[in-house]
Formats: C-alpha cells, structure tokens, sequence
C-alpha cells in the first residue's frame, strides 16, 4: 500500500486553464503538506494542514487553494494557470512538528504549456 | 529566520569512494535536522535524523552527526555506490514547528 499518493503523476494544460492535484495519506498522520520543487530542484512549502485546519500559508498567489475534506486528504486547485506554475508539485504527511520527519508522495509534475 | 546551506553539486565519485556532503545552518533553540535522499523521477525519501546535539543519525552507510558548536550535519558515507546516485537534501525543522525548511540540494554521480 502506497502511504502518500498523489495523482495524477503528470499533468499537462494550456495556459488560463484551472486544475487539481490530489494526495491521500493512509499513515494515520494528523498533518499534511504541499511542497513546489522548480526546476533547479529548490523545495519551498506552500500550505499545511493540520486536522483540516490550515496552519501554514506561505506567501503564493491566491489562484493556488488548497482544500482538506477530512485528516487523510489534502487536495491543491490551482486557477487560471500561468507558464511559471510549471513544477513538480509534492504532497507530504508527518505525525507532528519538529522531530518526526515528513513522508512524501512521488510527486506530480505540472507543466503549463 | 531559519535557514540550511549546502555544498553545490554535482559531485563526481568512483564506487567505493568516500563521501562527504557539507551541510550547515542557521536557526534558533534546539532544531532537529535531516537528510533526504530524491531519486531520479521519485518523491523525497528520509535518509537518516537526529532530534539533539551530538546525536549521530545513521541508515543504509550513511552518517551525520548533530554538531552545535559549528551548526553543521554532514553526510558521510565510507564507500560510494553506483546505486547511490540521486539528489540528496539537507533539512531542518525548528523548535515546535511543522516546517520543513530544506538546503537546495547535492546532486551525487557515482561511476562504476
């Protein structure tokens, strides 16, 4: 069994077009995450759940909405996509803060054409 | 804020070869550090953790060690595989805190 799996795993679309990412975890984890990998491979967080609740927002744009419909869930729309949403789009779980280490999905990488 | 620095890369070894990948940070109170292994294609695999200074996080061969006095957590590996090829990434997560912060990574080459 897949513990972080998101999908789909490519995802090709126009410019101006709105789209879904979707990750389920089947860890138990009470925290969920998204990350954004360019293409020089830098992570940078994006949002965090925490029992549905969201707790880190970083600064992105508001055409990215992040939605959370229950712990094991945690689903990115991304609106009116633009060329530099271009990337690989990684879910990730933990069971808390600090020490315990995240579990990440295989990623989904998004290209805008 | 807090931040993680890492050698560039790429790094070129021959199997069998030992390796070293320099990381350090900058961050307040007692964070917990990481390293993470990024095969070609795949999600971010935990390599190896330590919660506390001077423990050593150890997995697979490889090694580092929670130095406070110099803010660092090098990987080590005493002989390089061709297996071992992949990105590997230095990471912190600070006091009470669910962000992982991560270095930009080490891309390591190993050739038969």
């Amino acid at each position: 069994d897949t513990a972080v799996s998101q999908t789909p795993k490519y995802l090709v679309t126009q410019m101006g077009n709105d789209k879904s990412i979707k990750c389920e975890q089947n860890l138990g984890h009470d925290t969920m995450y998204w990350y954004k990998q360019d293409s020089k491979k830098f992570l940078k967080i994006m949002f965090s759940y925490n029992n549905k609740e969201l707790i880190i927002n970083e600064t992105v744009p508001n055409r990215f909405s992040p939605k959370s419909p229950d712990k094991a869930h945690l689903n990115l729309h991304i609106n009116s996509l633009e060329l530099g949403d271009s990337a690989v789009y990684f879910c990730a779980s933990s069971q808390g803060p600090n020490n315990y280490g995240y579990t990440f999905g295989s990623g989904t990488r998004l290209t805008v054409v | 804020g807090n931040s993680v620095t890492q050698m560039e890369g790429p790094v070129t070894l021959s199997e069998e070869a030992f390796l070293t990948i320099n990381c350090t940070y900058t961050a307040t109170g007692y964070p917990s550090l990481f390293w993470y292994v990024q095969y070609p294609g795949e999600g971010l695999q935990l390599l190896l953790k330590a919660t506390k200074a001077d423990d050593k996080g150890s997995n697979k061969g490889f090694e580092a060690t929670y130095r406070k006095e110099t803010t660092s957590f090098h990987l080590e590996k005493g002989s390089v595989q061709v297996s071992d090829s992949a990105v590997y990434f230095c990471a912190l997560s600070g006091d009470s805190s669910y962000k992982l912060i991560f270095g930009s990574g080490t891309r390591l080459l190993v050739r038969p």
